[in-house]
């Protein structure tokens, strides 16, 4: 079934870890995004991505980093957590295909703690 | 720059009531809005958008370019629309869809 998958839902981790936050899509897009939401508040564009090899960065400064290898997969990684980073990180993705409707399909959610 | 303005956090309002969620943007070209909802423990999807003109779970939305605004309306609120609603804008920058989210709107049905 096309979807998008989100690893791990939820995530506790100490200051100074590395982490990595997985985003998967089977639904065949070419355009891939990463959001960052903190309760009650908007939805900001941290990265997203054309296709495989292109990778941009977004309207909010983030210190993390994403790749795309392949087009299903675009990871974001952070080198080393702070507190600063808790916050809901939401993955989407949307058609390429002209006229596009401009949806955006979006994963679950990866909500991350750094104590 | 294209901004998207949700003036209420919070809309409580009792089942069977009509609801009204408002939204007012800022764009200097031709905007494609969209209203995004998020129910408790479920995913961000897709509600409805302008260019469609359909009526999804009771729901409309007209853009209004006099007023900029694209608000949400329901004649009749169900306890299950009761769910965070975010109005969103799309344009299309250099060869991507960049989509600009409001705060968002909690609405609470009171059975």
């Amino acid at each position: 079934e096309a979807d998008i998958y989100q690893t791990p839902r939820y995530l506790v981790i100490g200051t100074g870890k590395k982490i990595t936050l997985e985003c998967s899509q089977t639904m065949g897009h070419d355009k891939m995004y990463w959001y960052q939401q903190d309760p009650g508040m908007e939805l900001h564009l941290i990265h997203y991505s054309y296709g495989v090899n292109s990778t941009e960065k977004g309207d909010l400064s983030s210190e993390s980093t994403v790749s795309r290898i392949r087009t299903e997969h675009f990871p974001l990684t952070l080198e080393s957590a702070r507190p600063s980073h808790t916050s809901q990180y939401l993955c989407a993705s949307s058609e390429t295909r002209s006229p596009s409707t401009g949806e955006l399909f979006f994963g679950e959610g990866s909500r991350l703690t750094v104590l | 720059a294209q901004r998207v303005t949700q003036p209420e956090k919070l809309l409580s309002v009792f089942k069977g009531a009509p609801v009204e969620l408002k939204c007012n943007y800022s764009y200097s070209g031709s905007p494609e809005l969209f209203w995004y909802v998020q129910y408790s423990r479920q995913r961000l999807q897709l509600l409805l958008r302008h260019i469609s003109r359909e009526s999804i779970k009771g729901f409309t939305a007209d853009l209004n370019k006099g007023e900029t605004s694209f608000h949400l309306k329901k004649p009749f609120a169900q306890e299950e629309d009761s769910a965070m609603y975010y109005c969103a804008l799309s344009e299309r920058s250099g060869g991507y869809q960049k989509v600009t989210f409001g705060t968002g709107t909690k609405l609470q049905v009171i059975p």
